[in-house]
């Protein structure tokens, strides 16, 4: 199964500022199948990113991914107070489906 | 817009069977889709259980495969997990969720819809 490891394990920003979230697989991401998710606690996680780059729908455009193959990047333009949450990498390019870890984004 | 409910007991004991189901409106469990199932244990992070499809193809996480049985009952528009021989270790907030579409004989399993998500325990 693919590994994915996400870094860091914790960022701590203020609003305003730009945060950059990677997440690094073990094995290529068939077709860039990847996704990126936002968890606020006591919720399910909520859909940010397919595809590697596609915004969900309703995702403002502060949000962004990139990258292929082995390593991806979330970027988060400039923060807002609601931005800060726990982030979910996740590849549906092979099975079984795998997450990463997560990344916990804290207000500073 | 689609919505996902999930229900089922909220304490199991251990050696016993969690059995859950999720209930699908606003859109058919029949369309293009795969719906699955993911946990996550209390302060932990997600972990794919399997999927179904309304045709009853399932796939499921080797790492569970022999406990785990998904089913879908298309006349009620929800689909099912049981988790057999479930231990402490199986204590998780359980979600079911819509895994994107599919077209063209391609299926992109990124999870556009999620229910609220239920907390099972497992204790005697």
């Amino acid at each position: 199964e693919i590994v994915l490891t996400q870094s860091p394990g914790t960022l701590s920003l203020s609003p305003g500022e730009r945060a950059t979230l990677s997440c690094r697989a073990s094995q290529s991401v068939s077709s860039n199948y990847l996704a990126w998710y936002q968890q606020k606690p006591g919720q399910a996680p909520s859909l940010l990113i397919y595809g590697a780059s596609s915004r969900a729908t309703g995702i403002p455009d502060r949000f962004s991914g990139s990258g292929s193959g082995t390593d991806f990047t979330l970027t988060i333009s400039r923060l807002e107070p609601e931005d800060f949450a726990v982030f979910y990498c996740q590849q549906y390019g092979s099975s079984p489906i795998t997450f990463g870890q997560g990344t916990r984004l804290e207000i500073k | 817009q689609v919505q996902l409910q999930e229900s089922g007991p909220g304490l199991v004991k251990p050696s016993g069977t969690l059995s859950l189901t999720c209930a699908v409106s606003g859109g058919s469990i029949s369309s293009t889709n795969w719906w699955s199932w993911v946990r996550q244990p209390p302060g932990k992070g997600l972990e794919w259980i399997g999927e179904i499809y309304h045709i009853g193809n399932t796939n499921q996480n080797p790492s569970l495969k022999s406990r785990v049985t998904i089913s879908v009952d298309k006349s009620k528009n929800h689909f099912s997990l049981q988790l057999r021989s479930v231990t402490a270790a199986d204590t998780a907030v359980y979600y079911c969720a819509r895994a994107g579409y599919c077209s063209g004989g391609s299926c992109y399993r990124f999870f556009d819809y999620w229910g609220q998500g239920t907390l099972v325990t497992v204790s005697s």
